[in-house]
């Protein structure tokens, strides 16, 4: 019963190459999100989404490019990886409505390591 | 934006002795101060958290202070055991419209030493 699903846990793949990270929460949440976690734990926001509406776009480059086709599935596809990608990527959801005290829920991470 | 430092980045404790993680930020419509716990290799998981509304909340062995005013809030451990060593992020969430969105502190690595 796992609450937030990413897939795959690990990735390594070379410069260059397009790649996509998938997300799946089974909470009814209406909000998820991607963040990215960098080699020095710094925890950033990419982006939101509040039922499959692009909600919050964090000034990150065009190569990301998030998608949701449902409230449940937050998709992250990179085009021409790079180095500095590298990073372990983390799905979140969370509940609506506004103005109340919600939890994140995480999923496990993706490890994403461009050679 | 929100900015929201954090200080220590890494402390050592001995089992026992209280740890206490403090953070501030910038942005005075922020009303929802959470604070997530991860060990390594894993997701950042919530341990405890407050609104704008209230100063202080305790849950058993943690609890967390805010001060609206000077725009601080802190995580206090008290009688630390081995198993609360991992790395502590503070959080703010500010409100714009309809989105909702949390900006986490640089983190503190807590280590519980026997």
């Amino acid at each position: 019963d796992t609450a937030v699903s990413q897939t795959p846990k690990y990735l390594v793949t070379q410069m260059g190459n397009d790649k996509s990270i998938k997300c799946e929460q089974n909470l009814g949440h209406d909000t998820m999100y991607w963040y990215k976690q960098d080699s020095k734990k710094f925890l950033k926001i990419m982006f939101s989404y509040n039922n499959k509406e692009l909600i919050i776009n964090e000034t990150v480059p065009n190569r990301f490019s998030p998608k949701s086709p449902d409230k449940a599935h937050l998709n992250l596809h990179i085009n021409s990886l790079e180095l500095g990608d590298s990073a372990v990527y983390f799905c979140a959801s969370s509940q609506l409505p506004q103005r109340v005290a919600y939890e994140q829920y995480f999923g496990p991470g993706t490890r994403l390591t461009v050679t | 934006g929100e900015n929201v430092e954090q200080h220590p980045s890494t402390l050592s404790v001995q089992e026992g002795d209280s740890a206490v993680i403090k953070c501030t930020y910038s942005d005075s419509a922020s009303n929802y101060f959470p604070w997530y716990k991860q060990e390594l290799g894993k997701r950042p998981q919530l341990i405890i958290d407050i609104r704008s509304n209230v100063g202080e909340k305790k849950d058993q062995r943690i609890a967390v202070t805010l001060n609206k005013t000077a725009k601080h809030f802190s995580l206090h451990i008290t009688e630390t055991q081995p198993e609360d060593s991992a790395v502590y992020f503070c959080a703010t969430r500010v409100e714009r419209g309809t989105a909702s969105k949390l900006t986490f502190g640089t983190g503190t690595r807590l280590q519980v030493t026997l």
